[in-house]
């Protein structure tokens, strides 16, 4: 148990739908990263939060959303979906430069 | 735009083998990361380097980091099954006020028994 928690594991749903993943960041991270992996991809950088302000973007389209909560857990937010959003979505919280990453959330668009 | 270039993309060598992945940038770093994931999980820290020409072993692993903090390269001596996984190196900087990683393409390693 790596400390960061990911719900849910895995969801299913279908195209034009809007989901919502959540992430428990390890106790004492300010820090949340959301990345997105792809079958047989890297790990594209999505954005970042840090004690509930937003610090960089990435590669995030604007169909998707984030935010930190003052408790520090974060949202990810997946709307109008399309069959190429498929992939694992990632939330890890930092802590210096040490990353430490969940589970992940399998997300399936059909 | 900065990139973490990683090689080889796959391999795959018999249990025993020697292997060295490596990861390329033309930028500089202020320390680099390497993850090891295996399939459906997340990436899980195997080391940090921090000091231009740091050179770190875990077991069979060897992690060296490159003098000028553009490059480093991971060695594992003979190789086991265990040692299956996608391999990611991470760079990261640090602006005021926050920590940015760059990940690399990854290395996907089997090891046959």
């Amino acid at each position: 148990d790596s400390g960061v928690t990911q719900t849910p594991k895995h969801l299913i749903t279908a195209t034009g739908q809007r989901v919502t993943l959540r992430c428990s960041p390890r106790s004492g991270d300010l820090s949340v990263y959301w990345y997105q992996q792809s079958l047989d991809q890297g790990l594209q950088f999505l954005i970042q939060y840090y004690n509930g302000e937003e610090r960089a973007k990435g590669n995030i389209l604007e169909r998707f959303s984030a935010q930190q909560f003052p408790d520090l857990h974060s949202e990810l937010n997946l709307s109008s979906l399309e069959l190429g959003d498929s992939a694992l979505y990632f939330c890890a919280s930092g802590r210096g430069n040490v990353l430490t990453f969940g589970a992940g959330s399998r997300l399936t668009v059909l | 735009t900065q990139l973490l270039e990683q090689s080889p993309q796959f391999l795959s060598i018999q249990e025993g083998e020697n292997l060295t992945v490596y990861c390329n940038s033309s930028s500089v770093f202020s320390s680099l990361q390497w993850y090891r994931q295996e399939p459906g999980e997340g990436p899980v820290l195997l080391v940090t380097v921090v000091t231009g020409g740091e050179v770190k072993k875990l077991k069979r692993l060897t992690f060296q980091f490159g003098d000028a903090r553009k490059d480093s390269s991971l060695h594992i001596t003979a190789a086991q099954p265990g040692d299956t996984g996608l391999y990611l190196c991470a760079g990261s900087f640090h602006p005021p006020g926050t920590y940015k990683y760059i990940f690399g393409t990854g290395t996907r390693l089997k090891v046959l028994a």
